[in-house]
């Protein structure tokens, strides 16, 4: 049962451009999420985070948004640039101890 | 900031032989350590908390007759793959405590286990 899904596998952007990384959750018991960013090997690194009270959190190029309603969150970067090629992960947590429901990931490739 | 570092990277073995993968926390102390394994185009889906000190805590579906977790000391813990079989071949990463919080995780590195 895949709680955490994230249905697009890889997206390519031109530099500059915006890229929208989507992410859905099923578990209504979730009330944090976050994005970490792998590159290949290496283990995934903290990005941005979001608690259910709010719906949108921003950190210089990267911004979160969070539509409960919908469960589904997105992260948007702007403006893309060829170092945020990697692999995006989303993550929710139920309550501050529990542990981090992943998703699939989306590989993103920024391009010149 | 707090690093862990885990070794080796990437591992071949052949089917019945057993692997060990270490995980150390280089700049602190890790009480807890978590243990995820990701199949290809899959999630990282989390095998095992293990705590200093203590018998590690399985996830439902882990075997713990071969997933073997020693957390000796606040700074190693280690994932020994026993009697290892094709089917065990996947992505094992590591993560610390380093924080409080869903924030207050670190990760290593990863291994990629080819079982063979």
């Amino acid at each position: 049962d895949q709680q955490v899904k994230q249905n697009s596998p890889s997206l390519s952007v031109q530099e500059g451009r915006i890229s929208i990384l989507n992410c859905d959750y099923t578990n209504s018991m979730f009330d944090y999420f976050l994005w970490y960013k792998k590159y290949p090997a290496e283990g995934p690194t903290f990005l941005i985070s979001i608690s259910s009270i709010k719906d949108k959190n921003e950190d210089g190029r990267f911004t979160v948004f969070l539509n409960k309603s919908a469960k589904h969150l997105s992260l948007h970067i702007v403006p893309s640039q060829p170092g945020d090629s990697a692999v995006y992960f989303c993550a929710a947590s139920a309550g501050t101890a529990s542990k981090l429901t992943f998703g699939t990931g989306t590989r993103l490739q920024v391009t010149l | 900031g707090a690093v862990v570092s885990q070794h080796p990277s990437w591992v071949i073995c052949k089917s019945g032989t057993s692997v060990k993968i270490e995980c150390r926390s280089l700049d602190f102390q890790a009480t807890t350590m978590f243990w995820y394994r990701q199949f290809p185009k899959q999630s990282l889906m989390l095998m095992a908390t293990s705590n200093e000190g203590s018998k590690a805590t399985y996830e439902q579906g882990v075997e713990k007759d071969k997933f073997l977790i020693n957390h000796a000391s606040l700074t190693l813990s280690t994932l020994t793959v026993t009697s290892a079989h094709p089917e065990d071949s996947s992505f094992y990463i590591c993560s610390a405590r380093t924080g409080t919080g869903p924030t207050g995780y670190t990760f290593g590195s990863g291994t990629r286990l080819t079982v063979v």
